[in-house]
């Protein structure tokens, strides 16, 4: 399987500032997810796309977020205005159809740091 | 909901020495198993899992998991651990309904000792 990249790998930003976090390449995959990771924390689900529409999100996954796929093989979590708390690590991962125990893909991830 | 337990934090093992890591697991329904690993500045990888059949599952690296639905476990061995096997080591479940979101422990790091 080729690899997941993300990018940037290490984002600063301000607090109330918008990011977009990208999963670059991406193909011949139809099922995504993004994933968390707070410092010190489990890796916790924050949403799932498949057909170019979210699939399933978590209570985390408020309106501050949103994905996309702008381009048939980018796939972006942006979170609008970022707070302290959204400081973390976050995961892209393609993988298969749901229930089948399928393996997940991951990318090395991107350390967002909101101050 | 499922939930995940890594009780050990933190895992300091002499080179060759075995090594298990502990998983326990709550679920109100069936799941899937896995271990993922995560080697400095990557990204999570799959090391084994466990679907159904023999609850004996052997993965990548030498690791080997063994399933034990009345203690509600699945613990992760190895027999002999490398330098090479210093990472976080994270333990997950998913549904076997139609949830595709992965369950994730808070992991283990696994330092190995010279």
């Amino acid at each position: 399987e080729p690899e997941v990249t993300q990018t940037p790998s290490h984002q600063v930003t301000q607090m109330g500032q918008e990011v977009i976090l990208r999963c670059v390449p991406i193909s011949n995959h139809l099922y995504f997810y993004w994933y968390r990771q707070i410092l010190g924390q489990k890796v916790e689900f924050l949403v799932s796309f498949y057909n170019n529409e979210i699939s399933e999100k978590s209570e985390i996954f408020d309106d501050q977020f949103s994905v996309e796929r702008p381009d048939g093989s980018n796939f972006t979590l942006k979170i609008r205005s970022t707070k302290l708390e959204d400081s973390a690590m976050y995961f892209c991962a393609k993988g298969g159809p749901p229930g089948g125990g399928n393996e997940q893909f991951f990318g090395p991830g991107t350390r967002l740091t909101v101050l | 909901a499922q939930s995940v337990t890594q009780l050990d934090s933190q895992v300091p093992v002499f080179e060759e020495a075995p090594v298990e890591l502990r998983c326990n697991y709550s679920s109100s329904v069936s799941v899937y198993l896995f271990w993922y690993v995560q080697y400095p500045n990557q990204g999570l990888q799959l090391l084994l899992k466990y679907l159904s059949g023999s609850t004996l599952v052997k993965g990548i690296n030498g690791f080997e998991a063994e399933f034990n639905k009345s203690q509600t476990s699945f613990h992760l061995r190895k027999p002999s651990v490398h330098i090479s096997d210093t990472a976080e080591y994270f333990c997950a479940v998913t549904s076997r309904n139609r949830d595709d979101k992965i369950i994730f422990g808070k992991g283990t790091r696994l330092h190995i000792l010279p």
